[in-house]
């Protein structure tokens, strides 16, 4: 198991809520990573940091936005949850050490907005 | 921009078979890696072959790649009812951002006891 956390595990949440999902990790990695995954479907990179004070848009347009204030520390906010944002979000890291890096996941939270 | 297309889409099989899934991709790559996904949970990284690697090994998987026909395949031999899970390929392509990603769709392993 990667020493990558993801809170909360599990979020049903109205409509217009501003919602943080929170995600950690202890392994000291610059690299972070947001994906969007539905079920059964692919991962869609919907954000990036590459260390401190650093954070890019992905491949996937995304109404949310992530911080990087820590190194270990990568929350993605909904400024107002939508039942389109309904999805799997996982989080990951990897370091910068190469361009062979591979990417340790958190186990994922699951956001059903009504 | 989806760039790994596993197939099959689902595949189900007896333990103590071999399952082989394959992926094609469409540009140029610097690495090709297999992750695999239990259901519900993150992700967990396989095995990662170079673009220069035309075969590797990691206990029961074996990965193949072929640069020309930009194509990959994942065996897993002797399955067992543990390895039931999803299994994506992801490229890392030639001149990209340093480490991102693109992952296939994915093939649904189911391994029956």
């Amino acid at each position: 198991e990667a020493d990558i956390y993801q809170t909360p595990r599990y979020l049903v949440i109205g409509t217009g809520k501003k919602i943080t999902l929170e995600c950690s990790q202890t392994m000291g990695h610059d690299k972070m990573y947001w994906y969007q995954q539905d079920p059964g479907m692919e991962l869609h990179l919907i954000h990036y940091s590459y260390g401190v004070n650093s954070t890019e848009k992905g491949d996937l347009s995304s109404e949310s936005t992530v911080s990087r204030i820590r190194t270990e520390h990568f929350p993605l906010t909904l400024e107002s949850a939508r039942p389109s944002h309904t999805s799997q979000y996982l989080c990951a890291s990897s370091t910068l050490a190469g361009v062979e890096e591979t990417q340790y996941f958190g186990p994922g939270t699951r956001l059903l907005v009504l | 921009s989806q760039q790994g297309e596993e197939d099959p889409q689902a595949l189900s099989i007896q333990e103590g078979e071999n399952a082989t899934m394959n992926c094609s991709y469409k540009t140029s790559i610097n690495n090709l890696q297999w992750y695999r996904q239990n259901s519900g949970r993150g992700l967990v990284h396989l095995i990662l072959i170079r673009s220069n690697e035309r075969e590797k090994h990691s206990g029961r998987l074996r990965v193949t790649l072929d640069t020309s026909k930009k194509s990959s395949s994942l065996l897993i031999t002797a399955s067992r009812a543990a390895d039931t899970a999803s299994y994506f390929c992801a490229t890392e392509n030639y001149g990209g951002s340093q480490g991102n990603l693109i992952f296939g769709k994915g093939t649904k392993l189911s391994v029956k006891p």
